[in-house]
């Protein structure tokens, strides 16, 4: 079974911009959540979709936005991006069966901002 | 407010021995805990989990324990190998329907040959 993809792995963006990533979780898993790691922060909680709703958010100013899909699929924005948003960003998917089912991370996207 | 401690940073074992990294929670709540393994630019692995109904769950050379009256868990595994070398994650959340985990600060785990 293919593992949790993200796409692009690495990019380059300058302060202003926005950007798009992508994350594809592993077949049938429904949620879908995402982390912000840096260096001085740690691995912290972005927010969590589920059924296309989000359903639970991290402290992170309204500049960073989600979604997904039908298919589980999902998408992260980070708009109007600053220096401080430069960070390794990570999705993970689970099954969402059990209560205690396991959260399995994707490769990540490596961001920086210029 | 950190509520997922690990207050060793670093951590070097020889190989072929035991190697015990530590995590502390202060949030009471947290029923239901993790350990993941990562390498520089690649996503958290998971190892092993265990919840709060347990004191222990063992899966070949890992093992974690629990001590919910401290407030503590460790992860055991022997033997170490070189191939263990990586920074370590543990990891907490509530065993509901809402899938975000409290991640503490990291230890990394160098095994020497």
């Amino acid at each position: 079974k293919a593992g949790v993809t993200q796409t692009p792995r690495y990019l380059i963006k300058t302060r202003g911009q926005q950007v798009t990533l992508s994350c594809s979780p592993i077949s049938g898993h429904r949620s879908v959540s995402w982390y912000q790691q840096t260096p001085g922060q740690g691995l912290q909680f972005l927010f969590e979709y589920f059924s296309e709703t989000q359903r639970n958010k991290g402290n992170f100013p309204g500049r960073f936005s989600g979604r997904q899909f039908s298919n589980s699929r999902s998408e992260m924005n980070v708009s109007t991006l600053e220096l401080g948003d430069s960070a390794l960003y990570l999705c993970a998917s689970s099954l969402v069966a059990l209560s205690t089912d396991t959260q399995y991370f994707g490769p990540g996207t490596r961001l920086t901002v210029l | 407010d950190q509520q997922v401690k690990q207050n060793s940073p670093s951590l070097s074992v020889q190989e072929g021995r035991i190697s015990i990294l530590n995590c502390d929670y202060t949030n009471s709540m947290f029923d239901y805990f993790l350990w993941y393994k990562k390498y520089p630019a690649e996503g958290p692995t998971f190892l092993i989990s265990i919840s709060s109904i347990k004191d222990k769950n063992e899966d070949g050379r890992f093992t974690v324990f629990l001590n919910k009256s401290a407030k503590h868990l460790s992860l055991h595994i022997v033997p170490s190998q070189p191939g263990d070398s990586a920074v370590y994650f543990c990891a907490a959340r509530f065993s509901g329907s809402a899938r975000q985990l409290t991640f503490g600060s990291g230890t990394q785990l160098t095994v020497l040959p």
